[in-house]
């Protein structure tokens, strides 16, 4: 029972190169979430999808883009990287929106922008 | 209005003592109060839970008290293990809003 998986696990880009980070879940789960997480200031919330063919932004969404490309999967994308986006990604999936449900997480994708 | 504060940023404890972990939050709207642990190299993992209507919950060596006047809950580990060594978070929740604290790194002394 894999979980949420995310690719890659490493990844180094120069500024002004594009990106997409992957994300799959095989707990039908309906709603999945893209976080950054940054020393001193826990998880941020960047972009969430409630369910197949929905996004909506979050906390920190600019210079991100995502596809909700089917229930499982749930894509994260840098057009065009900046030093200031070099952090940890970590997917997440949750059953539904409704509360009282914990998200599960993936081990996330270590991100350096030179 | 949607912060969580978390304190103390860091903490080390001998092995079988007890440690504790504070949150404050802002949002009367929250719902669902969660802790995760995370280990490095991990990503965060649910530990324990708590609604508003209740007080206190436990799990094992892990205890959620909750003080819903107060707006403040905090986690504590009785009998902390080596293996415990890890970093904490607690957050606020309600719908889709998952707010997260910034985080307390666990160190426990053998």
């Amino acid at each position: 029972n894999a979980g949420v998986t995310q690719t890659p696990k490493f990844q180094v880009l120069k500024t002004g190169q594009s990106m997409t980070l992957q994300c799959a879940q095989d707990m039908n789960h309906n709603s999945m979430y893209w976080y950054r997480q940054d020393p001193g200031m826990g998880l941020r919330l960047i972009y969430y999808s409630a369910s197949e063919g929905t996004t909506d932004k979050g906390e920190v969404p600019n210079g991100y883009n995502v596809s909700r490309l089917n229930k499982r999967e749930f894509s994260l994308r840098l057009e065009s990287a900046a030093p200031s986006q070099t952090s940890v990604y970590f997917c997440a999936s949750r059953m539904d929106r409704v509360s009282n449900q914990p998200q599960h997480f993936g081990d996330g994708t270590r991100l350096s922008i030179l | 209005q949607q912060q969580v504060k978390q304190s103390p940023q860091s903490l080390i404890v001998q092995k079988g003592g007890i440690s504790i972990i504070n949150c404050a939050y802002e949002n009367t709207a929250f719902d669902y109060f969660p802790w995760y642990q995370q280990f490095p190299g991990k990503g965060p993992a649910l530990l324990i839970a708590i609604r508003p209507d209740v007080s206190e919950k436990k799990e094992g060596r892990f205890t959620i008290s909750f003080n819903k006047s107060a707006k403040q809950f905090s986690l504590h580990i009785m009998d902390s293990q080596p293996g415990d060594s890890a970093t904490y978070f607690c957050a606020g929740s309600y719908g889709q809003n998952f707010v997260f604290g910034p985080g307390t790194r666990l160190s426990v002394l053998p």
